[in-house]
């Protein structure tokens, strides 16, 4: 069965400052893994995708993540955060090897930005 | 360029009623979703279908139906709203294969229901 842990419910950084969230999931393959961002009444938007090419992963607004496979991680990352970060990340792991249209959803990371 | 639309985007309804939430995409995606989220709780999938006329239970299907008439339309059902139905609905769609973009969600903007 696959699974998703998002460590922290809350993150707190000042703007400029480096962003870590995160995500430890559980599967008994190589997985895709997601990082999906909600800003407040709005939809869920990607972020990045990983599918075993390239461990790290590069995705829109600055935001990378690595794969480390030892570690069962897929933390997110980005240098220096923006005021426009501030929003809710979800970490999402795909279904089966015979079905990866199913996917799992972490309980969320609320990043707060202050000024 | 529309993607996943939702309607209505906010509902009230009072105990014991009925409703239907609209989903629509226009990418021909053969994968639909419906997920509720509750604060704090994440996503969690109510029902999916893999094409027209084939749907199946997620993990949270009580209190709910859905059909798949059409590639394009995925309506949720509730049929005797609870309080425990208070919450946002997301559709989303997927198409399956190995090319770029292929098996990631695309979500709609979400509906707020609110039961009373």
């Amino acid at each position: 069965a696959q699974s998703v842990t998002q460590l922290d419910s809350h993150v707190s950084v000042s703007e400029g400052t480096p962003v870590l969230l995160r995500c430890n999931y559980s599967s008994s393959y190589s997985p895709s893994l997601f990082w999906y961002v909600q800003h407040p009444n709005k939809g869920l938007q990607l972020l990045l995708k990983y599918t075993s090419a390239a461990t790290l992963v590069k995705g829109i607004n600055g935001f990378e993540a690595e794969f480390k496979k030892s570690e069962t991680s897929f933390h997110l990352t980005k240098p220096s955060a923006h005021m426009s970060d501030a929003a809710e990340y979800f970490c999402v792991v795909s279904g089966s090897y015979d079905n990866f249209n199913k996917f799992y959803f972490g309980s969320g990371t609320k990043l707060n930005v202050k000024p | 360029n529309a993607g996943v639309t939702q309607t209505p985007k906010f509902r009230i309804l009072k105990i014991g009623q009925s409703m239907t939430l609209q989903c629509t995409q226009d990418m021909n995606h053969n994968y639909m979703y419906w997920y509720r989220q509750d604060p704090g709780m994440g996503l969690k999938l109510i029902y999916y279908s893999v094409g027209a006329g084939i749907t199946d239970k997620g993990e949270v299907p009580n209190g709910y139906n859905v059909s798949r008439s059409t590639t394009e339309d995925f309506p949720l059902r509730l049929e005797l709203a609870a309080p425990s139905q208070t919450s946002v609905y997301f559709c989303a769609s997927s198409y399956s294969g190995v090319v770029s973009g292929a098996n990631v969600l695309t979500f709609g903007a979400g509906s707020r229901l609110t039961v009373l």
